[in-house]
């Protein structure tokens, strides 16, 4: 499974665009990547999945470079409640043996 | 309506005994996982089963047994022999390969 890496902490402002970038430099070909949501006390939600170019859906953009090295996690007019700890994953769709391995999620702190 | 339950929301126990935490999921997801998380940190795996009647271990799965009889339910056995099982657990479920996960609401256990 590629391991990612993802920056610890990241604090923003109401209203401004967040982007979260994770590094997934050993992606396999049939590797996706995926990111999910997490409030305190709460069990992770899914937010978006991609393979390259760009996927865009109700809540965030996921920007994926030729490489696909790298991702982006774009938040658009952040609130306070996008305050969440925000995790990048990486795996094969079509494989069913994935361990599905969370790292430590990048901890997105909206100030008012 | 669809969804993954554990259960309870709250586990005392107490030093030197057994526990098991309940997962029942009715989405027919074949993959079911078991997650640790302590406070301030990402998700570990604990232990997944892709198929009933077979699972694999996760990255800290000493202390810990599961068991996958039915599709729908994968119980964990947090044993005495865990040395710090004061955690929030989560579990999750997912269809085929490495699409969508779906969690529970997690238990929060405490060893008084």
């Amino acid at each position: 499974l590629a391991k990612t890496t993802q920056p610890i902490s990241m604090d923003s402002y109401e209203g401004q665009e967040v982007n979260i970038t994770c590094s997934h430099n050993n992606i396999a070909t049939n590797d996706y990547i995926t990111w999910y949501q997490q409030f305190p006390s709460q069990g992770p939600r899914f937010i978006i999945q991609g393979y390259k170019t760009k996927v865009t859906n109700e809540v965030a953009s996921l920007f994926i470079p030729a490489d696909r090295k790298s991702s982006t996690l774009s938040l658009p007019r952040v609130s306070l409640s996008d305050t969440a700890v925000y995790y990048c994953l990486v795996g094969d769709v079509n494989n069913a043996g994935n361990m599905l391995t969370f790292g430590g999620g990048t901890r997105l702190m909206v100030k008012p | 309506d669809g969804g993954i339950t554990q259960s309870p929301k709250y586990l005392f126990r107490k030093e030197g005994q057994n526990v098991t935490l309940s997962c029942e999921q009715n989405l027919n997801h074949d993959a079911m996982y078991w997650y640790r998380q302590d406070p301030g940190q990402g998700l570990r795996l604990i232990y997944y089963s892709q198929i009933v009647n077979d699972f694999q271990k996760g990255d800290i799965a000493e202390g810990y047994s599961v068991s996958r009889e039915k599709k729908e339910s994968f119980p964990l056995t947090v044993t005495s022999a865990q040395k710090n099982p004061t955690a929030f657990y989560l579990c999750a479920s997912m269809n085929g390969g490495y699409t969508e996960a779906f969690f529970g609401q997690g238990t929060r256990l405490t060893v008084v």
